[in-house]
């Protein structure tokens, strides 16, 4: 089973700041089969990219996947207040899916 | 507009059994994997199964085999989740989500759509 180990754990950042969130896969993920969603209290989680950088319906601009193999980053450019919340991937390999264990972005 | 709406919390003692549901409607429900998710208190998101409901084929992750049963009725467009004896661990936050793919390596392994979450407290 693939695991993915995302950091930092939080991400403490001010409106306006860039965020740069990790996701470490345990072995080689194929790019197509990595996905990052958010959620926000109280709330399901959201899809924002799919296939390691392709945006999701409706994602605004800011938010951007980049990587391959073993490692990949979610990228916010410039902080929105609506966008702290809990951020996690998720992989599919061996017809098994898995998510990273999530990273809070945080308002500092 | 594809939807997944879920059933209503619900408040059980150990022992129990459960059955929670997961209803899709503005897409065809036949031919879209459907997964559960389990979110604990304050915790992060795992992935308990999915389900194909045109043929019914259904997968578990290991950490879920044995303890919950997937199952879909494709003539009313709904899935379940179900549980014979629950536990005070089983308290969570279960969501359903469609997969954007086919389970395969051809891609499209994500969830681009989710109900609005399951609350299951069980507690005696």
């Amino acid at each position: 089973e693939i695991v993915l180990t995302q950091s930092p754990g939080t991400l403490s950042l001010s409106p306006g700041e860039r965020a740069t969130l990790s996701c470490r896969a345990s072995q080689s993920v194929s790019s197509s089969s990595l996905a990052w969603y958010q959620q926000k209290p109280g709330q399901a989680p959201r899809l924002l990219i799919y296939g390691a950088s392709s945006r999701a319906t409706a994602i605004p601009d800011r938010f951007s996947g980049s990587g391959s193999g073993t490692d990949f980053t979610l990228t916010i450019s410039r902080l929105e207040p609506e966008d702290f919340a809990v951020y996690y991937c998720q992989q599919y390999g061996s017809s098994l899916l898995t998510f990273g264990g999530g990273t809070k972005v945080e308002i500092k | 507009e594809v939807q997944l709406v879920q059933s209503g919390a619900e408040v059980k003692k150990p022992g129990e059994s459960l059955r929670i549901s997961c209803k899709g409607s503005g897409y065809s429900f036949s031919n879209y994997w459907i997964g559960w998710v389990r979110q604990m208190p304050g915790k992060g998101l795992e992935w308990m199964g999915i389900i194909y409901p045109g043929d019914s084929d259904t997968r578990y992750s290991p950490s879920f085999q044995g303890q919950v049963a997937i199952s879909a009725d494709k003539s009313i467009s709904t899935a379940y989740l179900q549980w014979s004896s629950l536990k005070a661990s089983d308290t969570a936050m279960y969501y359903c989500a469609r997969l954007a793919g086919s389970f395969s390596w051809n891609g499209g392994n994500y969830f681009d759509y989710w109900g609005q979450g399951t609350l299951v407290t069980v507690s005696s």
